[in-house]
């Protein structure tokens, strides 16, 4: 079955980084695209990052462009998010979700459990 | 960028009710629309793709219209099991976006 486990949260003071994994297994991971979508405490769903299957091309938020960078191993089955600068508006479960691949809709079929970052003083 | 703005922000509706969600869009997006199931401390859950394509192992009394800025969310039976917030999502162009979410609870 899919299974998908993050990794890398915590407490970061503003300015500081961090860097989010992901692993993937029980489907093609080499295949599939992958994005990062998070949730402030309380709130909506935001999407963060697109990574094709191939990590040639990569999608961001504005919000998030410029400070973080999405990559992916398919060789360990492992999805990143590299994130510098963070700010308090970055806190945040971070969920790393699977691309259903439908070629008319590019939605999420698989989701972790997602990983807390906490951007405090 | 485009905006996706869902109404209402939260019902209450009863068991055997049918129930609807709408989900605007700021500019047209064909049908490149996702709608999603969270419940509280859960991770979302496709429901609906390509704005009425139902996902499998999804029942049935979901669906979804729309095409081109307006789209819809229906539960033609609500069941005790629906009380959750439903988000739709538009995959037409980076960066993809969700509405605000609609909060069903059951009376």
């Amino acid at each position: 079955q899919v299974q998908l486990v993050e990794s890398g949260g915590g407490v970061v003071r503003p300015g500081g980084s961090l860097r989010l994994s992901c692993a993937a297994s029980g489907f093609t991971f080499s295949s599939s695209g992958m994005h990062w979508v998070r949730q402030a405490p309380g709130k909506g769903l935001e999407w963060v990052a697109l990574i094709q299957y191939d990590g040639r091309n990569k999608y961001y938020a504005d919000s998030v462009k410029g400070r973080f960078t999405i990559s992916r191993d398919n060789s360990k089955n492992t999805l990143h998010l590299q994130m510098i600068s963070l700010r308090a508006e970055d806190t945040a479960l971070y969920y790393c979700a699977k691309d259903a691949g439908y070629s008319n809709a590019h939605s999420f079929d698989y989701w972790g459990q997602g990983t807390l970052v906490t951007v405090s003083s | 960028d485009i905006q996706m703005t869902q109404s209402p922000s939260s019902l209450s509706a009863s068991v055997g009710d049918r129930v609807t969600v709408t989900c605007r869009a700021s500019q047209t997006i064909s049908t490149y629309l996702n709608w999603y199931q969270q419940k509280p401390g859960k991770a979302p859950k496709l429901l609906i793709y390509a704005a009425s394509s139902l996902q499998s192992g999804v029942p049935s009394r979901f669906s979804g219209s729309g095409s081109g800025t307006d789209f819809t969310l229906t539960i033609s039976s609500l069941q005790p099991e629906d009380s959750a917030g439903y988000y739709c999502q538009q995959s037409y162009s980076t960066p993809y976006s969700f509405g605000q979410g609609t909060r069903l609870e059951i009376k």
